[in-house]
C-alpha cells in the first residue's frame, strides 16, 4: 500500500497570503494518477487538482499542483477567506487507492 | 448535473450488514468507475472498492473479506454491502464518480453528500 504523509499538519496564515502544502509518497506514484481534495466542514471533499497539475472544472487559477515521483505540492497563491478547509492528497494509481492525512488550513 | 446519493439505514448494531444504494441521477452510470469511500469521525478518507459500469471490481484489501459491490444499471444505481460490522465501521459513507479519460484519470470529479452510518449496541 502507499502512504501518503501530508505536512504540515496545520497551517496558521492570513488571508491575502501564499500557502505551500505537501504530500509524500512511500513510493514512486504515477504523476498521471494523483489528485488534490478540499473539505469544509460537515461537507465532502471537492476535487481541486487531478493528474498532479490539472485544475478541476471551475477551479480558480490561485491553486495549483506539482510534484512528481514521490513528492507532490498544491499551492495556493492568494488565500481567500473560503479557502481555509482542510485538504487531502489522492493517489489512485496503484491499488488501493490512498489519501494522505489532511493539512489543515486555518486563518491566523 | 450529475449529482449522486447515498442512502441506508444510520444506526446499525454489531455484527449486523450495512446496506447502501448511490443513486446516480442526471447523467448515466456508464463509462465511468464509481467508489465508496469513508471517512470516521474527525478522521480522515478511506477508499473503499470500486466497480465499472460492466461490473469489473475492485476492493481495499482491509475490507475485501467484508465487502461487496455492485451495479444496476437499469435503475442508474450501484450499491455496497459491509458484513459483521462493529464500531470502527462507524463513518460517513460517501459514494464518488472516477472520470477516466482514455488511459488517464480525472480523478473523483462528484461526490455525494455523504451518509453517517453508526454502529452501535
Amino acid at each position: 500500500e502507499t502512504v501518503l504523509t501530508q505536512s504540515p499538519g496545520t497551517l496558521s496564515l492570513s488571508p491575502g497570503e501564499g500557502a505551500i502544502l505537501s504530500c509524500r509518497a512511500s513510493q514512486s506514484v504515477t504523476s498521471a494518477y494523483f489528485a488534490w481534495y478540499q473539505q469544509k466542514p460537515g461537507q465532502a471533499p471537492r476535487l481541486l487538482i487531478y493528474a498532479a497539475s490539472s485544475r478541476a472544472t471551475g477551479i480558480p487559477d490561485r491553486f495549483s499542483g506539482s510534484g512528481s515521483g514521490s513528492d507532490f505540492t498544491l499551492t495556493i497563491s492568494r488565500l481567500e477567506p473560503e479557502d481555509f478547509a482542510v485538504y487531502y492528497c489522492q493517489q489512485y494509481g496503484t491499488s488501493p487507492y490512498t489519501f494522505g492525512q489532511g493539512t489543515k488550513l486555518e486563518i491566523k | 448535473q450529475v449529482q449522486l446519493q447515498e442512502s441506508g439505514p444510520g444506526l446499525l448494531k454489531p455484527s449486523e450488514t450495512l446496506s447502501l444504494t448511490c443513486t446516480v441521477s442526471g447523467g448515466s452510470i456508464s463509462n465511468y468507475y464509481w467508489s465508496w469511500i469513508r471517512q470516521p469521525p474527525g478522521k480522515g478518507l478511506e477508499w473503499i472498492s470500486y466497480i465499472y459500469y460492466n461490473g469489473y471490481t475492485n476492493y481495499n484489501p482491509s475490507l475485501k473479506s467484508r465487502v461487496t459491490i455492485s451495479v444496476d444499471r437499469a435503475k442508474n444505481q450501484f450499491s455496497m454491502k459491509l458484513t459483521s460490522v462493529t464500531a470502527a465501521d462507524t463513518a460517513v459513507y460517501y459514494c464518488a464518480r472516477e472520470v477516466i479519460v482514455g488511459t488517464n484519470s480525472h480523478g473523483f470529479d462528484i461526490w455525494g453528500q455523504g451518509t453517517m452510518v453508526t454502529v452501535s449496541s
